[in-house]
């Protein structure tokens, strides 16, 4: 089954300790990114990557790190956390051209960070 | 800057009724134009990509159409059933600091009741 997964789907962390969320897609897709949403706000790009070692910023990059060395992986790492990442994270992916193309959402990790 | 409106923000209809969800933005510059289905503790999926030479799309029950010289998408949705009651988000590529990410408005949040 066509897939994009993510883990953990709900996480509670204490200010400071480092985290990763993972992020893998069985699709072959180049694109990946990743999306917080919040109440009001609605969603925002955190990272984007177009393909396996190219990366670059969203609309709201601070305080989190990318990496992309597979195509099929493209893991959120937050150094330290803060409160003001509390938030629902999406992962998404696609073929080549992004949001020109149909994206393919994973299910989401809510994070609480305490 | 792209800004992307949905009215309403919430519905309310009874089972079997015909349902428009509308969708504006401000741009009309637009590649594509998604929308998408959010359920609680679920991801977003995909429903219909309309392409910006296309007048509208259609799968099933749902039709999405898209005027870009109004800056208007609607989304139709035929008998509407309470398997249909979910966050209905529409979706522009580009944002303000991001060609590559997507533009989303703050969803129309559907009840279908039996």
């Amino acid at each position: 089954e066509a897939q994009v997964t993510q883990n953990p789907r709900y996480l509670i962390t204490v200010t400071g300790k480092k985290l990763t969320v993972t992020c893998s897609q069985n699709m072959n897709h180049e694109y990946m990114s990743w999306y917080r949403q919040d109440p009001g706000l609605g969603l925002r790009q955190i990272y984007y990557s177009m393909n396996v070692e190219v990366t670059d910023k969203g609309d709201v990059p601070e305080g989190y790190k990318v990496s992309r060395k597979e195509k099929r992986n493209f893991p959120l790492i937050l150094e330290s956390p803060s409160p003001n990442q509390t938030s629902l994270y999406f992962c998404a992916s696609s073929l080549v051209g992004g949001p020109l193309n149909t994206q393919y959402f994973g299910p989401g990790t809510r994070l609480t960070v305490l | 800057k792209q800004e992307v409106t949905q009215i309403p923000a919430a519905l309310s209809v009874p089972e079997g009724e015909n349902l428009v969800l509308n969708c504006s933005f401000t741009d009309s510059a637009i590649y594509n134009l998604q929308w998408f289905r959010q359920d609680p503790g679920k991801g977003l999926t995909s429903l219909l990509l309309i392409q910006s030479s296309q007048r509208e799309q259609t799968s099933g029950r749902l039709n999405a159409s898209l005027d870009k010289s109004s800056g208007r998408s609607t989304l139709y949705i035929a008998a509407s059933q309470p398997g249909d009651s979910a966050t209905y988000l529409c979706a522009v590529p580009g944002s303000s600091n991001s060609g590559y990410a997507l533009n989303f408005g703050k969803g129309t949040s559907l009840l279908v009741t039996p």
